[in-house]
């Protein structure tokens, strides 16, 4: 079946514009996740959604970015007056549940690599 | 709080040789779960083995072995006999075990390189 379907896959952006990072999960998961991987790091956990629940803000950077879920499905991150800072690559994932393990692990997009000139 | 600790930066192998990716991780939760994923240069996130810190036996899945030891804290990935198209980044993480458990904790990652 379709795997995590993230868009655009490039982005080139001016320092100072907004950007929006594109996340369609599997269906039938309810859980979705983005993540933040900078270039030779580790992945930084920015947002969760799970179902109708409040999402979880806590990782996110700074209050110029921004993520919304519509209808349980597609998810939208939103990056206010880029800085050269946010170039890395945006990772969406999505599990069939909020507990993760061997039954229900992380399904990961291709990821959309931001460059901010 | 989670830590996940990679040592290797890069690695190694000669194809058809084993091969292990050391992972060592800190936690304060009695009950947790321990991934491992591999990127490869496409940037695609590829889940390869779960090891549960209750399950009494070491995970496998194909040529990937988890080689957990409790007691250290370690979660070590056995690859074995390796190919070409395991030339890759290998992530570990973990997450907690308990209800609305959601974070994965990942490491700074190991570059693996097959060589033929």
């Amino acid at each position: 079946g379709a795997g995590v379907s993230q868009s655009p896959s490039n982005k080139v952006t001016e320092k100072g514009k907004d950007v929006e990072l594109r996340c369609d999960p599997i269906s039938g998961h309810t859980a979705l996740y983005w993540y933040r991987q900078s270039l030779g790091q580790g992945l930084e956990f920015l947002i969760y959604f799970q179902g109708n629940s409040a999402p979880d803000k806590s990782g996110l950077p700074s209050d110029r970015f921004s993520a919304e879920r519509t209808g349980g499905s597609v998810s939208t991150l939103t990056i206010q007056r880029t800085q050269q800072e946010d170039s890395a690559v945006y990772l969406c994932a999505s599990s069939l549940g909020s507990l993760t393990g061997y039954n229900s692990p992380l399904h990961f997009g291709n990821g959309t690599r931001l460059t901010v000139t | 709080a989670q830590k996940i600790t990679q040592t290797q930066p890069g690695m190694f192998v000669q194809e058809k040789e084993a091969v292990t990716l050391d992972c060592t991780y800190d936690t304060s939760d009695p009950s947790y779960g321990l991934f491992w994923y591999k990127q490869p240069s496409s940037g695609e996130m590829i889940f390869l083995i779960y090891q549960g810190s209750y399950d009494q036996q070491n995970a496998t899945e194909g040529r990937y072995s988890l080689n957990f030891q409790k007691a250290r804290k370690s979660a070590n990935l056995v690859i074995s006999a390796s190919q070409l198209g395991d030339s890759a980044m290998y992530f570990c993480a973990m997450t907690p075990s308990r209800a609305g458990s959601y974070q994965l904790t990942f490491g700074k990652g190991t570059k693996l390189s097959v060589i033929p």
